[in-house]
């Protein structure tokens, strides 16, 4: 069954350091996410991305976060000068269309910042 | 705000018996909602969805029920298994394809 891979599975960083974390969606979607889970709470919305933009984001998603499809594959999220409040899981995930359409979560990225 | 959320944060249930996990949700404009399950570790698994114009949807062992009326969201497993012990999230659509989840409800089931 395709699947959403992510890497790393887990990256800790010192404090002010940038962090890339890597997705490569399912093949035939056309619609990627990038979700975050601080520890103990709920999955929250952070950038949705399609046709080569962003195509809405949350306002957690500051100038801090960036999003690129460098190529075909892969999809990524940048954390600059990561925070200690950036620790948290980092799920990719994609869908085949827009609203309404199911969508499939990789096994997450997490991200400890010391 | 408009928000999803769930009534018990844990239930406990014997195995073999069926487990009910409930949501409520807000926002009357939602139209496409889904549970997912996440086991420790790992990321949220899709289970099962329902689209607004629809109030019952099964799965394999699993069934969802949508009333708009109440605005109420809920899971049946049917013949509950260890293998079912997990958090179960709801989530609705909010805006284009932008997921709101709940606070997750935590299903551990007794051998």
């Amino acid at each position: 069954e395709p699947e959403v891979t992510q890497t790393p599975s887990h990256q800790v960083t010192q404090m002010g350091q940038e962090v890339i974390l890597r997705c490569v969606p399912i093949s035939n979607h056309l619609y990627f996410y990038w979700y975050r889970q601080i520890l103990g709470q709920k999955v929250e919305f952070l950038v949705s991305f399609y046709n080569n933009e962003i195509s809405e984001k949350s306002e957690i998603f500051d100038d801090q976060f960036s999003v690129e499809r460098p190529d075909g594959s892969n999809f990524t999220l940048k954390i600059r000068s990561t925070k200690l409040e950036d620790s948290a899981m980092y799920f990719c995930a994609s869908s085949e269309s827009g609203a309404g359409n199911t969508i499939y979560f990789g096994e997450g990225s997490w991200l400890t910042v010391v | 705000g408009e928000s999803v959320g769930l009534h018990l944060p844990t239930l406990s249930v014997q195995e073999g018996d069926n487990s009910i996990i409930n949501c409520a949700y807000s926002n009357s404009a939602s139209d496409y909602f889904i549970w997912y399950k996440q086991e420790s570790g790992k990321g949220p698994q899709f289970i099962i969805d329902i689209r607004s114009n629809m109030d019952k949807r099964q799965g394999q062992r699993v069934t969802v029920l949508l009333n708009k009326t109440v605005k109420h969201l809920s899971l049946q497993i049917a013949a509950t298994q260890p293998g079912d012990s997990a958090v179960y999230f709801c989530a609705e659509t909010e805006g284009n394809n932008r997921l709101a989840f709940g606070k997750g409800n935590q299903v551990v089931v007794i051998p």
